[in-house]
């Protein structure tokens, strides 16, 4: 079975530039986050999709970032325009449908984006 | 909201020593305590967690402990090996929410 897919793996754009990350969760997994990291401080939440709905996004930054799941299946985070604060990496993650929720998040590889 | 410390940021052991990782949690309600293990160039995996109704649980080499009342918890990873190098991540979570907090990890390195 597939595991959280993210795309692309490093992204390096110019300021005020527009950047989409894409995630793929695991199939069945009706649970997906966005975090980020930026070097050496925590991985950060950003928002928790419950199918197609946004079921918290306390911590989006600012309406900079645009995150979508259409049809409850991929994620996009959209970044526009970008600032240089922006750079980190995007780690998405899924976890299984509510009812028995164990807890545990399923990570991608992350997407780590550059803005000079 | 959840406010999760860890320490160290570094930690540097020889293979076959100990290694001790901590943290502390702010919120009273946070029920569930996982660590993530990051290697280089993957996303964080899960490598064990502890709920607020036991004390301790062991994996192996590996084992966490829980302090309810001083609201701290640590990984022990015992007799370590080069390829135990890599981030580790607690994090605390509630009961009621889906969303766990992450603490800023710490760069375990095993030196053969």
């Amino acid at each position: 079975e597939a595991g959280v897919t993210q795309f692309p793996s490093h992204s390096v754009i110019e300021k005020g530039q527009t950047v989409t990350l894409r995630c793929d969760p695991i199939s069945g997994h009706d649970n997906l986050y966005w975090y980020r990291r930026v070097m050496g401080k925590e991985i950060k939440f950003l928002l928790h999709f419950v199918k197609e709905s946004k079921q918290d996004e306390s911590g989006m930054p600012n309406n900079r970032f645009l995150a979508e799941r259409t049809g409850g299946t991929y994620s996009t985070l959209k970044v526009q325009p970008a600032e240089l604060e922006d750079s980190g990496v995007y780690f998405c993650a899924s976890s299984q449908a509510g009812g028995v929720f164990t807890g545990e998040l399923f990570f991608g590889e992350g997407s780590r984006l550059t803005v000079l | 909201g959840e406010n999760v410390e860890q320490h160290p940021s570094t930690l540097s052991v020889q293979e076959g020593d100990s290694a001790v990782i901590k943290c502390t949690y702010s919120d009273s309600a946070s029920n569930y305590f996982p660590w993530y293990k990051q290697e280089l160039g993957k996303g964080p995996q899960l490598i064990i967690d502890i709920r607020s109704n036991v004390g301790e649980k062991k994996d192996q080499r590996i084992a966490v402990t829980l302090n309810k009342t001083a609201k701290h918890f640590s990984l022990h990873i015992t007799e370590t090996q080069p390829e135990d190098s890599a981030v580790y991540f607690c994090a605390a979570k509630s009961g009621g929410s889906y969303i766990p907090t992450f603490g800023r990890g710490t760069s375990l390195i095993v030196h053969p």
